[in-house]
């Protein structure tokens, strides 16, 4: 049968607002990290990455936030537009070994009008 | 950004027949392909890894045997799902990462229908 979903968080925010998304990463070794954009039906997206060896990195518009203390990631939208509405994900991976990228939970971001 | 082509983008098939899916890196040499499935409103779920020219890595919980992968060629990719049945429904999607650097590009993604 169908399994049940899990219902993504989500946030909403107003046009024009900043937006915050947050992810909490499991692997304290990782040492590279990247923040993903999917629309419906889309594969995800790059947006922007970061090395564990910095802690803040900025894009166009958005900029990345890394605390390795406590495993968090988060991404900053400058001025968010209706064109970023969709599910957000953070990805981790060790750029030793396997090299495998270990998937968030991921964030919806609707921007109200 | 690299481009990661995926065909086909949708497929709807009869139980159990089996299915193929591409991946292709178009404009770089992709060492290493990951191939995820997503259910609805949930996160992607590694399925495999898979290196040129050797054998996939599965993950704990999925069927090497159910889930084919090859990957003949550092542009090419394939994930067979065999003898499918409707619980094998979900959105399928590829990624390459090249040698020259960690970035993941993702391909547009499978949406298998089972009936």
């Amino acid at each position: 049968g169908e399994s049940v979903g899990l219902h993504l968080p989500t946030l909403s925010v107003q046009e024009g607002d900043n937006s915050i998304i947050n992810c909490a990463y499991s692997n304290s070794a990782s040492d590279y990290f990247i923040w993903y954009k999917q629309e419906s039906g889309k594969g995800p997206q790059f947006i922007i990455d970061i090395r564990s060896n910095m802690d803040k990195r900025q894009g166009q518009r958005v900029t990345v936030l890394l605390n390795k203390t406590v495993k968090h990631l988060s991404l900053q939208i400058a001025a968010t537009q209706p064109g970023d509405s969709a599910v957000y994900f953070c990805a981790e991976t060790l750029t030793s070994g396997t090299y495998k990228y270990i998937f968030g939970t991921g964030t919806r971001l609707k921007v109200l009008a | 950004g690299a481009v990661v082509s995926q065909h086909p983008s949708r497929v709807i098939c009869k139980s159990g027949t089996s299915v193929k899916i591409e991946c292709r890196s178009l404009d770089f040499q992709a060492t290493t392909m990951f191939w995820y499935r997503q259910f609805p409103k949930q996160s992607l779920m590694l399925m495999a890894t898979s290196n040129e020219g050797s054998k996939a890595t599965y993950e704990q919980g999925v069927e090497k045997d159910k889930f084919l992968i090859n990957h003949a060629s550092l542009t090419l990719s394939t994930l067979t799902v065999t003898s499918a049945h409707p619980e094998d429904s979900s959105f399928y999607i590829c990624s390459a990462r090249s040698r020259r650097n960690e970035k993941l590009f993702f391909g547009s993604g499978t949406q298998l229908s089972v009936l």
